[in-house]
């Protein structure tokens, strides 16, 4: 594709409730990343894949996220027993791995809404 | 973990005014990059900063590294309304991962 999509693009869930967000990279793309932006921050780094590898999950906040990346291309990001404090925007970016500060494209973003 | 403190926060500018944006930092990086992030959208990389004191220019924006590589500024002269948007600065936090800065938030008001 053109670049990164993900969706949705709005997500409001019930506290308590199970969400899942997508994310499609860049065609060829081997790296993956989930970052996590609060309202007015910076966005915050939560996993990295490595084709289907998933190389560092440091960021993530609790045993309540999970993501996965079973065939090396799409990307999903499970938020289980959702939180008020999960609400945020989820940002999906995907790079083509040819160094250490190689470019990150960007997805739009899915803006999760707790209730 | 790496701390990239960007000041100032917030800048509301009138249109034609020059700005200068800082990010800093008490560790060493090997690059720095900046990114635009307008809203409803994910960042876009606008320059990569890799070798102490390097400057870059893209158009109107002027890009510098610190000469120690622990700080960067953001220079734009003769702002826009179209400048206006999210300022992230980020360097590698290990594991391809980037860390942010919190951002400057500029407003150019036409």
């Amino acid at each position: 594709g053109a670049g990164v999509s993900q969706s949705p693009r709005y997500k409001v869930a019930k506290r308590g409730q199970d969400v899942a967000l997508r994310c499609d990279p860049i065609s060829g793309h081997v790296s993956l990343f989930w970052y996590q932006q609060a309202l007015g921050q910076g966005p915050e780094f939560l996993t990295y894949f490595q084709n289907e590898a998933q190389l560092d999950k440091s960021g993530l906040p609790s045993d309540r996220f999970f993501a996965e990346r079973p065939e090396g291309s799409v990307s999903t990001l499970k938020i289980q027993r959702t939180q008020q404090e999960d609400s945020a925007v989820y940002l999906c970016a995907s790079s083509a791995y040819r160094g250490e500060w190689d470019e990150q494209y960007f997805g739009p973003g899915t803006r999760l809404t707790v209730t | 973990t790496q701390l990239l403190e960007q000041s100032p926060q917030f800048l509301s500018i009138q249109e034609g005014e020059n700005l200068t944006v800082y990010c800093n930092s008490s560790s060493v990086f090997s690059s720095l990059q900046w990114y635009r992030q307008e809203p409803g959208e994910g960042p876009v990389l606008l320059v990569t900063v890799v070798t102490g004191g390097e400057v870059k220019k893209l158009k109107r924006l002027t890009f510098q590294f610190g000469d120690a590589r622990k700080d960067s500024s953001l220079h734009i002269t003769a702002a826009q309304p179209g400048d206006t948007g999210l300022y992230l600065c980020a360097a590698a936090g290990g594991s391809e991962k980037l860390v942010f800065g919190k951002g400057t938030k500029l407003t150019v008001n036409p």
